[in-house]
């Protein structure tokens, strides 16, 4: 079975500033997809950054970057240039790449705050 | 556009009632989730829809009733649920490709569920 851990509860960063959230995972497979979503106060569940495992090039999306490290499996979200909008529940999930719908699995989550 | 709509917003039921919850998308995706979100936790799989077919079901109790009337649509039918019950219900699509890569998961807002 594959477990996502994600070791910090909370963060709060000021405005502006850089910040990073740790995430690892446990798994045997060697094809795989690991995501980021953020969940604000208003619930909605947002994709922010997807990594196919076969990649070794990091994905970005504008301020969002991840370093991924397969070897030590490990999925980290960097945040450059942090804004009050990014305050939310950020959640890392793990999506075995076999065919077929795949269940998500989340990691507990880290509850950011960015404050002005 | 990745949207994914639920209706309704909100709803709070005695446990005699009988309600459903509904999804719909219009992205073409073949695969269909329903989550449930207790507060402070990540979403957990209930089920999965592929093609129209039920293809996971998480050991979820027979009061949830899943059904998929087609491939744009999920409802979740409620009967006699427990006040532990109570919890954010997410939905989700995907694309569900052949040639054995699965996709992205985009969330609708969720409904808030409530059981007296």
């Amino acid at each position: 079975a594959q477990t996502v851990t994600q070791s910090q509860p909370e963060m709060s960063v000021q405005e502006a500033e850089t910040v990073t959230l740790s995430c690892t995972y446990d798994t045997s497979e060697n094809n795989y997809y690991l995501f980021w979503y953020k969940q604000p106060p208003s619930r909605q569940m947002i994709l922010v950054i997807r990594q196919e495992a076969y990649k070794q090039q990091n994905a970005t999306e504008n301020r969002f970057s991840v370093n991924f490290q397969k070897a030590a499996k490990s999925f980290s979200l960097k945040i450059s240039d942090s804004q009050l909008g990014d305050t939310a529940m950020y959640f890392c999930a793990f999506m075995r790449g076999i065919q077929g719908a795949q269940k998500l699995v989340f990691g507990q989550g880290t509850r950011l705050t960015i404050n002005p | 556009d990745t949207e994914v709509t639920q209706t309704p917003k909100h709803l709070v039921m005695g446990m005699t009632n009988k309600k459903s919850l509904k999804c719909e998308q219009h992205m073409g995706h073949r695969a269909m989730y329903w989550y449930k979100q207790k507060a402070k936790k990540p979403p957990e799989l209930m089920f999965v829809y592929s093609y129209e077919k039920l293809s996971i079901n998480e050991s979820v109790p027979s009061r949830f009733s899943p059904e998929c009337p087609n491939s744009s649509l999920l409802n979740l039918h409620l009967h006699a649920l427990q006040p532990e019950d109570s919890a954010l219900y997410l939905c989700a699509s995907s694309q569900d490709r052949t040639g054995g890569r699965t996709d992205t998961q985009y969330f609708g807002p969720g409904t808030r569920l409530t059981v007296l």
